[in-house]
């Protein structure tokens, strides 16, 4: 099974804080995503990477950032925390190259900004 | 640009009675279709998708949905609902690029009353 693990289930931060969010997959996929989650509004999409050192902008970007040093890890970077970034944020994977290919979640990671 | 559309942010339904969640969507090429489920305090988990086969699709837990093209829809079934139905589900649609991009509903509550 492909496994996409959120090393952060639940953080509180400050305002103005730098925050990293972590997460690996170890199916060797491609593709990695950041989707953020908030009610009525379904699954944002922050940044998605194609490959390592690849990043494209997403819907939603403003105020993040995204690192993929290695093809299994895909960080999020909040370098100064608001308190409208309090949210779930939801790290994926999946293979590249098909329109049909399926997309595999984590967990998620609550963030509260204070 | 693809997008889905899911009628009802709230559904109710009594144990036993058929689940019917609606998606319809709006796509400039055939869609890959998908439905997720998010069980509390969890990531996403695929039920079933739609990639140009067949056009009833079953998926796991007894769901199954059809796409019906002349509709634009792409709804969700199950004919006996569970207490462990109850959690959110969404509809999605994929990209036209082959970079794997999702386009998410807003998403669907199920509440499963005895």
């Amino acid at each position: 099974d492909v496994k996409v693990t959120q090393s952060s289930r639940y953080l509180v931060k400050r305002t103005g804080e730098k925050v990293f969010l972590e997460c690996v997959q170890d199916m060797d996929h491609e593709n990695m995503f950041w989707y953020r989650q908030d009610p009525g509004l379904g699954l944002r999409l922050i940044y998605f990477s194609y490959d390592v050192k690849m990043k494209e902008k997403g819907d939603i970007p403003e105020g993040y950032s995204v690192s993929r040093e290695k093809k299994e890890r895909f960080s999020l970077i909040l370098e100064s925390a608001s308190t409208n970034q309090t949210s779930m944020y939801l790290c994926a994977s999946s293979l590249r190259g098909r329109r049909g290919n399926t997309i595999y979640f984590g967990e998620g990671s609550w963030l509260t900004v204070v | 640009a693809q997008s889905v559309t899911q009628l009802g942010s709230h559904v109710s339904v009594s144990e036993g009675a058929l689940v019917l969640l609606r998606c319809n969507y709006s796509s400039s090429v055939p869609p890959y279709l998908f439905w997720y489920v998010q069980y509390p305090n969890q990531g996403l988990q695929l039920l079933l998708k739609y990639t140009s086969a067949a056009t009833l699709v079953k998926g796991i837990n007894g769901f199954e949905a059809e796409f019906k093209k002349s509709e634009t829809s792409f709804h969700l079934t199950k004919p006996s609902a569970h207490m462990s139905d109850a959690a959110e589900y969404f509809c999605a649609v994929s990209s036209t690029d082959s970079w794997g991009k999702f386009q998410f509903g807003a998403g669907t509550q199920v509440v499963v009353t005895p």
